[in-house]
């Protein structure tokens, strides 16, 4: 079974950039997608943007000018930066596998999240 | 841009209770890109239906789902204590390509 596991700093500055690693084991991130989707404490959850393995992106238009997600399939992890932050950006950020087909797709399985606050 | 809004917000039961919960879609969208997650408390969500109506692997037949179109509902046959947890609906959209969750509804005990 596939496990991820997020990593990063918990407390980012206001207008600087928030950078999270998510790291895959228990199989292969080759062949498959992999997406960033988060939660402010106590709210709901925003999808952030996926990758495919090969590096294709694609992200949620409310974010996509201050997003970047990268893979790197040599240490089995992908990455997110999210640029000139606020504290509108305070959330738990989940990593997650996303599967993809002509017919059907889900986001399963979930890291099991990290805590990042932007304050100064 | 779809919305998708859920009812009731929050749902309060007993135990061994049937749960219907509902998900609407502010235009009519494609059933096979309609999912639903179930967050417990401090837990990261779980993937329980795709396709509208498929349950995901290792998720009880407790749980099933239906609709089409515009009107979805997740139904819990008999609520377990480890059922009471809130749950998303998600929906794939193109174009753009967007993935957007409904706000939720809680499931607590009465």
């Amino acid at each position: 079974q596939v496990q991820l596991q997020e990593s990063g700093p918990g407390l980012v500055k206001p207008s600087e950039t928030l950078s999270l690693t998510c790291s895959v084991s228990g199989g292969s991130i080759s062949g498959y997608f992999w997406s960033w989707i988060r939660q402010p404490p106590g709210k709901g959850l925003e999808w952030i943007g996926y990758i495919y393995y090969s590096g294709t992106t694609n992200y949620n238009p409310t974010l996509k000018s201050r997003v970047t997600i990268s893979v790197d399939t040599s240490k089995n992890q992908f990455s997110l930066k999210l640029s000139s932050v606020t504290a509108a950006d305070t959330a738990i950020y989940y990593c997650v596998k996303f599967y993809s087909s002509s017919w059907f797709n889900w986001f399963d399985p979930w890291g099991q999240g990290t805590l990042v606050t932007v304050s100064s | 841009e779809i919305v998708l809004t859920q009812s009731p917000g929050t749902l309060s039961l007993s135990p061994g209770e049937r749960a219907t919960l509902s998900c609407r879609a502010s235009q009519s969208v494609s059933k096979s890109y309609l999912a639903w997650y179930q967050q417990k408390p401090g837990q990261s969500p779980r993937l329980l239906i795709y396709g509208a109506s498929s349950r995901a692997t290792g998720i009880p037949d407790r749980f099933s789902a239906s609709g089409s179109r515009t009107d979805f509902n997740l139904t819990i046959s008999r609520l377990e204590p480890e059922d009471f947890a809130v749950y998303y609906c998600q929906l794939y959209d193109n174009p753009p390509p967007v993935f957007t969750f409904g706000p939720g509804t809680k499931v607590d005990i009465k």
